[in-house]
């Protein structure tokens, strides 16, 4: 099975100050049709799990435009680049690209 | 507005069967495929399976943990998933979210209901 390793495990952020988590996974996430899937979530507290971002660096309808991701191979990013108070919870990078089985990161909690 | 809402989650003994469910509104639930993705309490994300759509063949895939033991089905005229889940373990103890899933992506997850696992 392929590890998602993410670092921080925990970031104290300021709020209006960027943010940025690594990802990184134990083998290539380019899968055979060349596509990397490779995308983040989020969940706030109290929440379930909320897609933000898909194969690496597309943002879902409605995240707003100061989420963004990055990365190639094995090496991955999710910016925030001014946090909000609504940002605090945990992210999450997840890998689909080589399953089963689909296996995600520690997570990362955000905190202000 | 895609909607997606489980339930069935309840307080069994180990070795005990729970069957979940989870519907799904808001999208062509027969060309959706769908994932279940567990947490157990203060931990972090476990997909557990996923099933295709009935044109992809309505294959079943499950994580190394549940294989054998959980079967998840769909029926679409109902526009529900179904989780079966027997032989418990305590550590099967956890919130089971199922997500509908678009190119391997987890799109819309449901809110999420509560296994307990415990004599």
């Amino acid at each position: 099975d392929i590890v998602m390793t993410q670092t921080p495990l925990s970031s104290p952020v300021t709020l209006g100050q960027p943010a940025s988590i690594s990802c990184r996974s134990s083998q290539s996430l380019v899968r055979s049709d060349g596509n990397t899937y490779l995308s983040w979530l989020q969940q706030r507290p109290g929440q379930p799990p909320r897609l933000l971002i898909y194969k690496i660096s597309n943002r879902v309808s409605g995240v707003p435009d100061r989420f963004s991701g990055s990365g190639a191979g094995t090496d991955f990013t999710l910016r925030i680049n001014r946090v909000e108070a609504e940002d605090v919870g945990v992210y999450y990078c997840m890998q689909a690209s080589q399953f089963p089985p689909y296996t995600f990161g520690q997570g990362t909690r955000l905190e202000i | 507005e895609v909607q997606v809402v489980e339930s069935g989650g309840d307080l069994e003994k180990p070795g005990g069967s729970l069957r979940l469910s989870c519907v799904v509104s808001g999208v062509t639930f027969s060309n959706t495929w769908m994932s279940w993705v567990r947490q157990a309490p203060g931990k972090g994300l476990e997909w557990v399976g996923r099933i295709k759509s009935k044109r992809d063949g309505e294959t079943a895939d499950y994580a190394a943990p549940v294989k054998g033991r959980f079967t998840i089905t769909r029926d679409d005229s109902y526009n529900t998933v179904y989780l079966q889940m027997n032989s418990l373990k305590t550590e099967d103890t956890a919130v089971y979210y199922c997500a509908t899933e678009y190119y391997y992506d987890l799109r819309r997850w449901g809110q999420g209901t509560l296994v307990t696992v415990s004599s």
